[in-house]
C-alpha cells in the first residue's frame, strides 16, 4: 500500500502568512494526488484534485504543487477559516490511501 | 442537488454486524461510483472500500473477509456490512462518491458507530 507521510504534524499560523503544507508518498503517485480540508464534526472537503487542479468554489489562496513523491499544499494568506485538519489523498492505486493529516492552528 | 446521507446504529455489540445504508439523491449509481471511508475517534481516514458504477466492488484488504459492499439501484442505496465487530472498529462511517477523477467531491455526513463489549 501507498503510505503518505504528512508534514508538519501542526502547524502554528498567523493570519495573512502563506504556508506549505507536505505530502510525501512512499512510491509514486504521479498526479493522482488529493487534498482535503476537514473542521471538527464535518466531513473532508475537496480542495484541489490532480495535485494542482482548482475545485469550484474553493477560495483561489488555496492551490496545490507536485508530482510522483513530493506535493505541497499553499495556503497564500491563512485566514481564520483556515484553521483545520489537511489531509492528502493518492488515488494511483489501491487501496486508496490518505496521509495522517497537518493541523493548523493558531499561534 | 447531491446528496449522501449513511444511516446505520450508534451502538453494535462486540463480535456482531455492522450494516450501514448510505443514500443517495442528485445523481445515479450507475454513473458514479461510491465509496466507504472510515474515522476513528480523533484519528485519520481509512479507505476500507467502493462500489463501482458497474456494479462490481473493490475492498481494502486490511478487512480481509469481513466487509462487504452490495447496492439497490433502483433505492440509490449503497449498503456496508462488516462482521465480527471489535473495539477499533469504533468510527465514523462516510461514504463518498467519485466519477472519473479518483478524488472524492461529495460525502456524506458520516454516521458515528461505538462498538461496545
Amino acid at each position: 500500500d501507498v503510505v503518505l507521510t504528512q508534514s508538519p504534524a501542526t502547524l502554528s499560523v498567523t493570519p495573512g502568512e502563506r504556508i506549505s503544507l507536505s505530502c510525501r508518498a512512499s512510491e509514486s503517485v504521479d498526479t493522482y494526488l488529493h487534498w482535503y480540508q476537514q473542521k471538527p464534526n464535518e466531513s473532508p472537503r475537496l480542495l484541489i484534485k490532480y495535485a494542482s487542479q482548482s475545485i469550484s468554489g474553493i477560495p483561489s489562496r488555496f492551490s496545490g504543487s507536485g508530482s510522483g513523491t513530493d506535493f505541497t499544499l499553499s495556503i497564500n494568506g491563512v485566514e481564520l477559516e483556515d484553521l483545520s485538519i489537511y489531509y492528502c489523498q493518492q488515488g494511483n492505486s489501491l487501496p486508496y490511501t490518505f496521509g495522517a493529516g497537518t493541523k493548523l492552528e493558531l499561534k | 442537488q447531491v446528496q449522501l446521507k449513511e444511516t446505520g446504529p450508534d451502538l453494535v455489540q462486540l463480535t456482531q454486524t455492522l450494516s450501514i445504508t448510505c443514500t443517495v439523491s442528485g445523481f445515479s449509481l450507475t454513473t458514479y461510483n461510491v465509496h466507504w471511508v472510515r474515522q476513528p475517534p480523533g484519528k485519520g481516514l481509512e479507505w476500507m472500500g467502493a462500489m463501482w458504477n458497474g456494479g462490481g466492488t473493490d475492498y481494502n484488504s486490511a478487512f480481509k473477509s469481513r466487509l462487504s459492499i452490495s447496492r439497490d439501484t433502483s433505492k440509490s442505496q449503497v449498503f456496508l456490512k462488516m462482521n465480527s465487530l471489535q473495539t477499533d472498529d469504533t468510527a465514523k462511517y462516510f461514504c463518498a462518491r467519485n466519477y472519473y477523477s479518483t478524488s472524492f467531491d461529495y460525502w456524506g455526513q458520516g454516521v458515528m458507530v461505538t462498538v461496545s463489549s
